[in-house]
C-alpha cells in the first residue's frame, strides 16, 4: 500500500514563503501530484513531478527527490487567496485506473 | 464546458434510507472516481471506473455501489445509509496518462451528505 505524511497546518504572513513537505511510502512510485482545496470547494490540480528536481509554475514550485521519497510544494509571495488546504498525492506503478492516494492535507493560513 | 457536475449538492438522510448520487462529465474522460472526504482529512477512494461498463473497488467500498452505464456518467449508490457515511462526496474524472504517468484529476463541486 501507500502512505503519505505532510504537516497538518502552517501559518504565515502575506508576502512570505511557505514550504509544505510530503514524505511517501509506496511499493512502486510513478509520480507526485499536488492539489489545492479552498474551504467548501473542490480540489484543483496544481503540479506534478515524475523526475527529480524543481518544477515552477508562477508563484508555486514543486520539488521531488525520488531517492529520499520526499517532495515539497513551495508557495512564494503569499497572498490571502492562498489560504487553503494543500494535498500531496502519489500514483503507484501498480495502480490501475490512474488511482491516486492522497495525504491528509496541510492547511495554510495566510495572515495580513 | 461544464466540466464535472454532481447532483444533489446537499442531502439529509435518515439511517437505513437509500439514495443515488449522480456525477456527469463532458470532457470525454475514460476514468472516473468517487471519493469521500471527512472533516480535516484527505480524500479516500470509494470506487472507480476505467471505462463505460466497468467498475472497481477503491480503499473504502463497503456500503456503496456504483454503475457506469454511459461514459459520461458515474453513479454512486448508498444501499442503507448509516451515520458513519456522513461526509462530503467528490466525483472526479481523468484522461489516460501520457508516458510521464501524469494524472490530472478534475473534481466536481461535491455533495454534502448528512445521515441522522
Amino acid at each position: 500500500g501507500q502512505s503519505l505524511e505532510q504537516p497538518s497546518e502552517v501559518t504565515a504572513v502575506e508576502g512570505a514563503i511557505v514550504q509544505i513537505n510530503c514524505t511517501y511510502q509506496t511499493s512502486g512510485f510513478y509520480g507526485l501530484s499536488w492539489y489545492q482545496q479552498h474551504d467548501g470547494g473542490a480540489p484543483t490540480f496544481l503540479s506534478y513531478n515524475a523526475l527529480d528536481g524543481l518544477e515552477e509554475t508562477g508563484r508555486f514550485s514543486s520539488f521531488l527527490s525520488r531517492s529520499d521519497s520526499y517532495g515539497y510544494l513551495l508557495l512564494q509571495e503569499l497572498q490571502m487567496k492562498d489560504s487553503a488546504s494543500y494535498f500531496c498525492a502519489v500514483r503507484d506503478r501498480g495502480a490501475a485506473g490512474n488511482k491516486l492516494t492522497f495525504g491528509g492535507g496541510t492547511r495554510v493560513l495566510v495572515k495580513p | 464546458n461544464a466540466g464535472v457536475t454532481q447532483t444533489p449538492k446537499f442531502r439529509v438522510l435518515k439511517t437505513g434510507q437509500s439514495m443515488t448520487l449522480l456525477c456527469a462529465q463532458d470532457m470525454n474522460h475514460e476514468y472516473m472516481y468517487w471519493y469521500r472526504q471527512d472533516p480535516g482529512m484527505g480524500l479516500r477512494l470509494i470506487h472507480y471506473s476505467v471505462g463505460e461498463g466497468t467498475t472497481a473497488k477503491g480503499e473504502v467500498p463497503d456500503g456503496y455501489n456504483v454503475s457506469r452505464l454511459k461514459k459520461q456518467n458515474f453513479l454512486l449508490g448508498l444501499e442503507s445509509a448509516a451515520p458513519s457515511q456522513t461526509s462530503v462526496y467528490f466525483c472526479a474524472s481523468s484522461y489516460s496518462p501520457g508516458t510521464s504517468g501524469r494524472v490530472e484529476q478534475y473534481f466536481g463541486p461535491g455533495t454534502r451528505l448528512t445521515v441522522t
